[in-house]
């Protein structure tokens, strides 16, 4: 496709079950973020990808949070264990270069309820 | 550490009249500023950013903004706003300084554009 896609558009999970949430990434684009956007928020930085490198993980917030990208393309965030204070959207975005300077392309976010 | 401050969490103007979405920030070193719209369950697009050189930037769908280095500011503006720019609206930085790529988004602030 032209754009970022996520997959699932929406996940429920109950308190203490696995998810995994998928972004396939403007295709050739080199880098790729994951933010995490709480209700009535802005989105908050998750982890950075330069092909299948994970260059900065500083934002994930607990051991819980792993990020993989594994071929430098798609890319998955899995969550183990999920609590409810993990409900959020999180979104994915990627780059063409490795550059700051470009706008990232983002995708329409996969949101996540925790019951 | 980086930040971004967007003092209104709503803004509502009249059809037609010019419309102004503030920003202001904080980073190390000189800052790259960008501004994404977010509509409904969608993810972020990209309307304009400030990299360097003229203060003014003129941006997508007859949007611009200033950048002003002396009041860290870098206002949204439209000289005519349309109902259809009723939107979240975000401020970005990141500075040009450190190895980090991420963005550090504000908290946004509902635009309405009212017929």
């Amino acid at each position: 496709g032209a754009g970022v896609s996520q997959s699932p558009r929406y996940k429920v999970a109950k308190r203490g079950q696995d998810v995994a949430l998928r972004c396939d990434p403007i295709s050739g684009h080199v880098s790729l973020f994951w933010y995490q956007q709480a209700l009535g928020q802005g989105p908050e930085f998750l982890t950075y990808f330069q092909n299948e490198a994970q260059l900065d993980k500083s934002g994930l917030p607990s051991d819980r949070f792993f990020a993989e990208r594994p071929e430098g393309s798609v890319s998955t965030l899995k969550i183990q264990r999920t609590q409810q204070e993990d409900s959020a959207v999180y979104l994915c975005a990627s780059t063409l270069g490795q550059g700051a300077l470009q706008p990232q392309h983002f995708g329409d976010g996969t949101r996540l309820s925790i019951l | 550490a980086q930040s971004v401050a967007q003092p209104e969490d709503q803004v509502n103007v009249a059809e037609g009249n010019p419309l102004t979405v503030k920003c202001t920030y904080s980073v190390s070193g000189n800052p790259y500023l960008f501004w994404y719209v977010q509509y409904p369950n969608r993810g972020l697009q990209f309307l304009l950013k400030y990299i360097t050189g003229d203060n003014l930037v003129k941006g997508s769908y007859g949007f611009e903004a200033e950048f002003n280095k002396s009041q860290t500011s870098f206002h949204l503006k439209k000289p005519s706003a349309l109902v259809s720019d009723s939107a979240l609206y975000f401020c970005a930085v990141r500075g040009d300084s450190g190895s980090a790529r991420q963005l550090t988004f504000g908290s946004g602030t509902q635009l309405t554009v009212l017929p």
